[in-house]
């Protein structure tokens, strides 16, 4: 079973600043990472799907990246509403796996 | 549009059976399979399964297997989610999702989510 490791579980930034989430696989993967955005009191939405593909509607301040069993998520400048709980997500041998979550906190 | 809607809130007690539902709309039901996603009370999200409602094959992820049933009824474009006996530790949000699947490439992701079904099991 691949094991998705997201750090930091809390990141605490200003509306403007980057935001950077990683997300490390256990295991070597392909680039068939999602990830997602958890506002509080709603359902998960798709954000970044193929580790790099943003789903349709999603601003272009989001981006999606891997170099090896790491992939990260960028928020290139933080909008109030964007301050929520991010996870990942992959699949293997069907199987489907999140990360634990990084929640991303007003500083 | 696509859209997933569930049924509403429950609150059941211990040993009580439940049956959950996921109305799909805006595409074609049988070329998809959907899944549940469970989230406890303040953590993260959790694959249940997943089915495909053109033959009903259906897929647990081992946490679940035994656990849950999962179904669905193509004449009504609808997914199902079922306890028998439901436990206290039931109690979470639960989801259906719409998972996009590549068997060519293995290209995987859920969209979109149901609103969710809050499931209470209280004595």
């Amino acid at each position: 079973e691949i094991v998705l490791t997201q750090s930091p579980a809390t990141l605490s930034l200003s509306p403007g600043e980057r935001a950077t989430l990683s997300c490390r696989a256990s295991q070597s993967v392909s680039s068939y990472l999602a990830w997602y955005q958890q506002r509080p009191g709603q359902a998960p939405r798709l954000l970044i799907y193929d580790a790099s593909n943003r789903a349709t509607g999603i601003p272009a301040r989001f981006s999606g990246s891997r170099s090896g069993t790491d992939f990260t998520l960028t928020i290139s400048s933080l909008e109030p509403e964007d301050f929520a709980v991010y996870y990942c997500q992959q699949r293997s041998n069907w199987l489907y796996t999140f990360g634990q979550g990084t929640k991303l906190e007003i500083k | 549009e696509v859209q997933l809607v569930q049924s509403g809130a429950e609150v059941k007690k211990p040993g009580e059976s439940l049956k959950i539902s996921c109305k799909s709309s805006g595409y074609t039901f049988t070329h998809y399979w959907i899944g549940w996603v469970r989230q406890l009370p303040g953590k993260g999200l959790e694959s249940m399964g997943i089915i495909y409602p053109h033959d009903s094959e259906t897929r647990y992820s081992p946490s679940f297997q035994g656990q849950v049933t999962i179904s669905a009824d193509k004449s009504i474009n609808t997914a199902y989610l079922q306890w028998s006996r439901l436990k206290a530790s039931d109690t979470a949000m639960y989801y259906c999702v719409r998972l996009h699947y590549f068997e060519t490439s293995g290209s995987n992701w859920f969209d979109p989510w149901g609103q969710g079904t809050l499931v209470t099991v209280s004595s």
